[in-house]
């Protein structure tokens, strides 16, 4: 029972260039995030996914794309890179809405 | 809508010392309230949850935590602090407004150990 697992751990890009950030849960959880945090900000929402079959924006969604691909997996897309979005990302799962969330390793991002 | 304040942005405490990690939040309906730790370089790991049953909510490590409605407050302790304490505790309110059940996250605190 690995939890929630993200590839890759760490991704360097250049700005413009695209990357898809893969997530997946092997606990049967409905629901699925996607966190930026970045120093002194905490963690802020990009996007949710409440159940298989839809998404939504989060607080911070500008500039990325997501794909609930099954109940177990829930991609992040960066269509083309900026210097802003150098952050760690993290995914976690729900069992449901207001349950505890599970998060997974997170991604270290750098845009030069 | 709900909001999370987390006194401090970083802590320090001896050894053996109280922790005392404040988290105010603010909520229109009775909220669910998260702690969670997240060591360096790994993901966030939830310490304790209140979700309006007993008020004192005992997690791991040893960590407690008491809502206080009159005081919209969910601050975390610890009596004797060790060294692998050290860590980002976060704390979170469950979301209601519209967003199906999200967390709204406090900036952080850091905790540093002095031996």
């Amino acid at each position: 029972n690995a939890g929630v697992t993200q590839t890759p751990k760490f991704q360097v890009l250049k700005t413009g260039q695209s990357m898809t950030l893969q997530c997946a849960q092997d606990m049967n959880h409905n629901s699925m995030y996607w966190y930026r945090q970045d120093p002194g900000m905490g963690l802020r929402l990009i996007y949710y996914s409440a159940s298989e079959g839809t998404t939504d924006k989060g607080e911070v969604p500008n500039g990325y794309n997501v794909s609930r691909l099954n109940k177990r997996e829930f991609s992040l897309r960066l269509e083309s890179a900026a210097p802003s979005q150098t952050s760690v990302y993290f995914c976690a799962s729900s069992a449901r809405d207001r349950e505890t969330q599970y998060f997974g390793p997170g991604t270290r991002l750098l845009v030069l | 809508a709900q909001s999370v304040t987390q006194l401090g942005s970083h802590v320090s405490v001896s050894e053996g010392a109280l922790v005392l990690l404040r988290c105010n939040y603010s909520s229109s309906v009775p909220p669910y309230l998260f702690w969670y730790v997240q060591y360096p370089n790994q993901g966030l790991q939830l310490l304790l949850k209140y979700t309006s049953a007993a008020t004192l909510v005992k997690g791991i490590n040893g960590f407690e935590a008491e809502f206080k409605k009159s005081e919209t407050s969910f601050h975390l302790t610890k009596p004797s602090a060790h060294m692998s304490d050290a860590a980002e505790y976060f704390c979170a309110v469950s979301d209601y407004g519209g967003s199906q059940g999200n967390l709204i996250f406090g900036k952080g605190t850091k905790l540093s150990v002095k031996p």
